[in-house]
């Protein structure tokens, strides 16, 4: 079976511009996670849903990025008005179910930079 | 809150030698659970182990083993006879909330391991 599969591999944008990041989880995985993970760092947590709807949003930095996943499978990240300080590995990962404890299985990351 | 430190940040061993990365967490929850994630060059995130906190059982897995002590709240992973394949960023993370459904991760910092032939 496929993993977790995430478009663009990389992006380079400029500072300003709007970028959306995409994932495509585990088939059958109704958890969804977004992480941020910038160089020399652990991954840091962004954004979780269960489902459809956004079930913890507590990581995302400001309101300049919002993350959705209307139909309970791919999720797309956007980010508005990018700045440097968003250069960053975008990883997603997606688990089977919402029980606490579930292992997550992280996708190969989008790498953006923005310039 | 939850707090994960990997105070190792680079570890270089030549091959075949034993080595022990050190994880040290905080959290104040009850029941909470501890990864290990390995990240190769390639850059993605691979799964390791899993442990609850309520499991102190050290677990062997191969050339893996891993060493849970809530006294002193540390999950240390050991690697036996080292090969250069092992050569990866190690992540060690907590998952503490007791929310319904809410697992996020926190990360701690990682430790490069270099295995050297």
């Amino acid at each position: 079976g496929a993993g977790v599969s995430q478009t663009p591999s990389n992006k380079v944008t400029e500072k300003g511009k709007y970028v959306e990041l995409r994932c495509d989880p585990i088939s059958g995985h109704t958890a969804l996670y977004w992480y941020r993970q910038s160089l020399g760092q652990g991954p840091e947590f962004l954004i979780y849903f269960q489902g459809t709807g956004a079930a913890d949003d507590s990581g995302l930095p400001n309101d300049r990025f919002f993350a959705v996943r209307p139909e309970g499978s791919v999720s797309t990240l956007k980010i508005q008005r990018t700045e440097r300080g968003d250069s960053a590995v975008y990883l997603c990962a997606s688990s089977f179910g919402g029980a606490r404890g579930k292992e997550q299985f992280f996708g190969p990351g989008t790498r953006l930079t923005v310039l | 809150a939850q707090k994960v430190t990997q105070a190792q940040t680079e570890i270089s061993v030549v091959e075949k030698e034993d080595v022990t990365l050190d994880c040290v967490y905080e959290t104040r929850d009850t029941t909470y659970y501890l990864f290990w994630y390995k990240q190769p060059p390639s850059g993605e995130l691979v799964f390791l182990i899993r442990r609850n906190s309520f499991d102190e059982q050290n677990e062997i897995s191969g050339r893996y083993s891993w060493n849970f002590q809530k006294s002193t709240s540390s999950f240390n992973f050991t690697i036996t006879a080292s090969q250069v394949v092992d050569s990866a960023v190690y992540f060690c993370a907590l998952s503490a909330t007791q929310t319904q459904g809410a697992q996020k991760l926190v990360f701690g910092q990682g430790t490069r391991l270099t295995i050297n032939p």
